[in-house]
């Protein structure tokens, strides 16, 4: 299963709402996840279970979409927020991930 | 304190072998499906590998196949990576992740193959 996020490459200002697209090449259900990576550091998962929020993840992430169509929206950019952003589908072997989307200034 | 920690990486010659450790603390490795996603510099996330909690499911991803070797020791609440016959596009920075979406990753060790 390919996973494609659109845009590769956004920029934005603090407070802007942002909204990166998660394309499946086939149908996974609910079966996706949403992760942020700042430079140099471990990713860290933001959403589960397509638009569950994780455990101590701020309220202004949030996930929506099934089957084949994912989107994570940010509601209001934070400093902290501008980073790397990865979906990792988890229906079926391989976990595939998509390309990334970096979200900069 | 619940973490991952990974060892074992290093530098290393194309065609040799490493084995990687996950050492979990704070929890039970028992209860959770671990996997094994690579970095190479300055590229995306890759999936390289899972293993259910008892260690009787496993999965790797098409290019380390028959090359790499997942484990896992519960008593001693360790991941392990065996990579064999390395190649240089294996370079990357390798972490362990606990669970199905990877709620707990370590902070990674990393490979590096010279050709």
């Amino acid at each position: 299963i390919q996973l494609t996020q659109s845009p590769s490459f956004l920029s934005a200002s603090i407070g802007d709402r942002v909204t990166i697209t998660c394309r499946a090449s086939q149908g996974i259900g609910s079966y996706l996840g949403w992760y942020q990576q700042q430079p140099g550091k471990a990713p860290k998962l933001l959403i589960h279970a397509a638009s569950t929020l994780y455990s101590g993840v701020p309220s202004r992430f949030s996930g929506s979409g099934s089957g084949t169509e994912f989107t994570l929206t940010i509601s209001s950019l934070q400093p902290e927020d501008f980073a790397t952003y990865y979906c990792q589908q988890v229906n079926s072997y391989p976990k595939t991930f998509g390309q990334g989307t970096k979200v900069d200034i | 304190e619940v973490q991952l920690v990974e060892s074992g990486g290093g530098l290393i010659e194309a065609g040799g072998s490493l084995r990687l450790s996950c050492a979990a603390s704070g929890f039970w490795l028992s209860n959770y499906e671990m996997n094994w996603v690579r970095q190479a510099p300055g590229k995306g996330l890759e999936w390289v590998s899972h293993i259910s909690n008892n260690g009787r499911t496993i999965y790797y991803v098409d290019s380390v196949k028959g090359r790499f070797t997942i484990s896992r020791d519960n008593a001693g609440n360790s991941l392990y990576l065996q990579m064999h016959s390395l190649r240089v596009e294996d370079t990357a920075l390798y972490y362990c992740i606990r669970g199905q979406y990877g709620g707990l990753w370590g902070q990674g060790t990393l490979v590096t193959v010279s050709s």
